[in-house]
C-alpha cells in the first residue's frame, strides 16, 4: 500500500495484561520504525527493522517489550504484562532506504492501560 | 544524550503572516532534518526535509539549515487557519543510526 497502516486503532488493557500492535508498512519500504509518543509531544523511539531484521533496539524496554517483522506479514509489537505508564499512542514509521531517508508514519494505536 | 530543543510557544500569527519555527540540534554528527506537522489526536505528517545547508523551498514552506550553527527553521509564508497545528522538528543521528530525536513541537494558531 501506500500508506502506512496500523491496527488497531485503541486498546484498552487492564494492568499486567498483555497487548499487542500491529504494522504494515508502506510497499517497497525496507525499514520500519516503532515510537512511542507520551505526553503530547513527546516521541521516544523504541526499534527499527530493516526487512525482517532487527536494526536498532536501543529503545526497547525488553523485560516486557518485544517486536518482529516477518516475512509477509504486518509487524508486530507486543507488551507483555502492561503497566499504566504503558499507556501512550504507538506510532509505526517505515521509509524506502535508512539514511538519509524520509520517514513516513501510520495512524497510529492509542494504548489505555487501565 | 542528543537533544533537539524547540520554541514551546505557542505561537500565534494572524491569516497571511509568516510563521517562523525554529529548532537546534545537539548532534553535530546529524546529516538529515525534517519537519512534520501534527494536527490534535493525528499521526505526523512529514512536510519538508533537508540534507543541505541553505534554503529549500516547496510552495508555501521554506526549510532553512545552518549546520554550523546547528538550527534548522520552517518558514511559512502567507498562513493560513488550517496551518494551526503542533511543528514538529526531527533529526537523524546519521552514521548507522536511523532514528528520528524529536523536539518536543511549538503549537501554531494562525487567527483568521
Amino acid at each position: 500500500g501506500e500508506e502506512v497502516a496500523q491496527t488497531p486503532k485503541h486498546l484498552v488493557r487492564g494492568e499486567g495484561q498483555k497487548a499487542k500492535l500491529y504494522c504494515a508498512p508502506i510497499k517497497g519500504h525496507s525499514y520500519v520504525f516503532w515510537y512511542q509518543q507520551v505526553l503530547k509531544n513527546e516521541f521516544k523511539f523504541l526499534i527499527s527493522f530493516q526487512n525482517e531484521n532487527v536494526f536498532d533496539e536501543t529503545g526497547m524496554p525488553k523485560e516486557r517489550f518485544s517486536a518482529k517483522c516477518l516475512p509477509n506479514s504486518p509487524c508486530s509489537l507486543e507488551i507483555q504484562a502492561t503497566k499504566l505508564e504503558d499507556s501512550a499512542v504507538y506510532f509505526c514509521a517505515s521509509s524506502q532506504f535508512g539514511e538519509l531517508a524520509e520517514q513516513y508514519f501510520g495512524p497510529g494505536t492509542r494504548l489505555t492501560v487501565t | 544524550q542528543k537533544e533537539v530543543e524547540q520554541n514551546s510557544g505557542p505561537l500565534s500569527v494572524p491569516e497571511g503572516a509568516i510563521a517562523s519555527l525554529n529548532c537546534t540540534y545537539s548532534d553535530r554528527g546529524s546529516q538529515s532534518f525534517f519537519w512534520y506537522r501534527q494536527y490534535s489526536g493525528k499521526s505526523p505528517e512529514l512536510i519538508m526535509f533537508i540534507y543541505s545547508n541553505g534554503d529549500k523551498e516547496d510552495g508555501r514552506f521554506t526549510a532553512q539549515l545552518n549546520k554550523a550553527s546547528q538550527y534548522v527553521s520552517l518558514l511559512i509564508r502567507d498562513s493560513q487557519p488550517s496551518d494551526s497545528a503542533t511543528y514538529l522538528c526531527a533529526v537523524n543521528g546519521g552514521g548507522s543510526n536511523y532514528k528520528l530525536t524529536f523536539g518536543k513541537g511549538t503549537l501554531l494558531t494562525v487567527n483568521p
